[in-house]
């Protein structure tokens, strides 16, 4: 599988910021995918960013407050905007296995409290 | 709406024990099912994948599907400690589904 950068870990943040998360990947993907998972929750997808094309987000996520940007092949940026505490979750990202597309294989993970 | 469905537990099982876990899903159309084990502050990791009725093996785990009955399963034998994990149900309907995960302790 391929190696998935994510960054920040973790990060606490204040209401009504905006915080970054980005994802490198060690290898040319064509689509990324933008999971959140709350608190003793599964996973849920936010939306699927393809290179060269708008995201396309998940029933009730939208692009205002979960802005993407895909600028190329092998990274993509989650923005999480006008936070409250409701967004504290952990959000991941993921790609698709190199022999399965099928697979999903997720980043280490962004933790993020909003206080 | 399409839904994945597992016990939320938790299951406990004893060292050297089969540990043995559920999933149930909605869409009759999803062609992939997978297994992810997510360690407490981990991301979920992908242990096992299967497409065609009946069992798959991999060492300790074995991943059971009945695409009639809207089932998998995945049996874990000789469990061991460090398998003490939440595990993740996911099926694929056009995306990923996951389920709200069953988390497994065993016990020395």
């Amino acid at each position: 599988s391929a190696v998935i950068s994510q960054k920040p870990s973790r990060d606490i943040c204040q209401r009504g910021t905006s915080l970054t998360i980005q994802c490198q990947v060690d290898s040319q993907v064509t689509m990324m995918f933008w999971y959140r998972q709350q608190p003793g929750q599964s996973l849920t997808l936010i939306a699927t960013a393809n290179q060269g094309s708008e995201a396309t987000y998940e029933s009730g996520f939208v692009i205002d407050k979960f802005p993407i940007s895909r600028p190329n092949l092998t990274f993509s940026t989650l923005t999480v905007s006008n936070m409250s505490p409701e967004d504290s979750s952990i959000y991941l990202c993921s790609v698709p296995g190199l022999t399965s597309s099928n697979e999903a294989f997720f980043g280490q993970g962004t933790r993020l409290t909003v206080v | 709406q399409k839904e994945v469905e597992q016990n939320s537990g938790p299951l406990s099982v004893p060292e050297g024990a089969i540990a043995s876990l559920n999933c149930t899903y909605s869409d009759r159309g999803s062609q992939s099912f997978f297994w992810y084990r997510q360690y407490s502050g981990k991301s979920p990791e992908l242990i096992m994948s299967i497409y065609s009725n009946g069992d798959k093996e991999d060492g300790r785990f074995t991943a059971q599907l009945n695409k009639a009955s809207q089932y998998v399963s995945l049996l874990i034998r000789d469990s061991q400690p460090s398998d003490s994990a939440t595990y993740l149900c996911a099926v694929e309907g056009g995306k990923l589904i996951f389920g709200q995960g069953t988390e497994l302790s065993v016990k020395p």
